[in-house]
Order: structure tokens, then sequence, then C-alpha cells
């Protein structure tokens, strides 16, 4: 069935450092990646996705690649700060989003000033 | 961004009791929402596809008569756990994507935290 895999589960870096998320998907047919942001006892929170067509996209810190050859696509995170704490998830859907994601199983990254 | 609500945000009920999750679209209409639950330190776990007007779709292992999902209308999708037991307690979230938006975000609600004594 679909699944979505995601490394590492725990990430420790220092402030300042860069972070790399990285999960591999089993559905040929996904076409949308998105990465949430999710902190203790709130919804997940969209930082980042990417589209199918697409094989890199950047906002400011966050960037996400996408090899769709390999099913494989990165969350990167540079210039990483306290604030960046928080358990990030990758998810992979089908029909750009009109069907449902399936969710990598969460890396807990923790920043150390 | 667009909204998606829900309601209660946390409920506490006894073993064998019901309890019901409601998710709404404020400012668009949703024919989808999809129920995920969520454990705690683990992943968001698709329940259910809830469609406008038609039957819910169920991933396999999950109870369609205990976790009942009505969609009566564009903007409202219920979830059910009847008889609910110490095992259901968990972290219920929806989720709807507006289809008149180009993006294909999904919008989550904030969540509904479920205990069961």
């Amino acid at each position: 069935g679909e699944n979505v895999e995601q490394h590492p589960s725990t990430l420790s870096v220092q402030e300042g450092d860069s972070a790399v998320i990285k999960c591999t998907y089993s559905d040929s047919a996904s076409n949308y990646f998105p990465w949430y942001k999710q902190e203790l006892g709130k919804r997940p929170q969209l930082i980042i996705d990417i589209r199918s067509n697409v094989g890199e996209k950047k906002d400011q810190r966050i960037a996400v690649t996408l090899n769709k050859t390999a099913k494989h696509f990165s969350l990167h995170i540079t210039e990483t700060q306290p604030e960046d704490s928080a358990v990030y998830f990758c998810a992979a859907s089908r029909s750009g989003g009109y069907n449902k994601l399936i969710f990598g199983a969460g890396t807990r990254l923790a920043v150390h000033p | 961004g667009a909204v998606v609500s829900q309601h209660p945000s946390r409920v506490i009920c006894k073993s064998g009791t019901s309890v019901k999750i409601e998710c709404r679209s404020l400012d668009f209409q949703a024919t989808t929402m999809f129920w995920y639950r969520q454990f705690p330190k683990q992943s968001l776990m698709l329940m259910a596809t809830s469609n406008e007007g038609s039957k819910a779709t169920y991933e396999q292992g999950v109870e369609k008569d205990k976790f009942l999902i009505n969609h009566a209308s564009l903007t409202l999708s219920t979830l059910t756990v009847t008889s609910a037991h110490p095992e259901d307690s968990s972290f219920y979230i929806c989720s709807a994507r507006d289809p008149n938006r180009g993006s294909y975000e999904q919008y989550f609600g904030p969540g509904t935290r479920l205990t069961v004594t």
C-alpha cells in the first residue's frame, strides 16, 4: 500500500547549523508533497510544499527538493533558530491534494542555542 | 488562508458513551474532508475520507461502525466515536482543501483532544 518513510526520527543541531530531513514515498502516482511543522497540541502547519512538476522550491531559510525518479524528497532548513524546534512531517498525495495525505512518521528537531 | 474549525477542542467522556466531533469549513465549501487520528508522539494516521452526500471511505483497520462519519453539508462533517473506550483517547484532526484556491494545500482544523475515562 501507500507508504512514506521519513528519516531521521530525531535531529539535534546547534543554532545556525543546517538541518536536513529526508522522505521516500512508494506511490508513483503521488504528485503533491507538503511539509508540516507541528508544535505540541497544535494543528500541523504547512511550511512549504512542492508539486511533481518542480524539482526544487525555496522560501527564505527553507527549501524542498524532489527526485521523482527516486521517489525521494527532502526538507532543508538553513541558519536554524531555537524557534525551529518542533516535529516536522512530510506527506504525499495524489490528485494535487484532493486526495488523502499519507504522512511520514515525523522528525523531532531540536535546535540548541 | 482558508479556515477550518473543530468543536469541541477538548472532551472527556466515560467509557461506553458516544462523542461527536464537528469539523467546519468556515469560508469555503468542501466536498471532501479528511479525518486523522494522532496518538502521542506519533504521526497523523488517516481514518477516513468524508464525502458530502455519500458514504465515507474508511482506511483499512478503521471500524466504520465505531467511527461514524456524516458529511451532510458542504461545510460540515461530523465524526462520532461510539461506545468509546480508553484506547480511543487521542487527538482527532480534520482537514479539507479549498477547491477555489489555486494551491493544493489542505487546511487543518485545530484538533480535538478526546480522553476516555
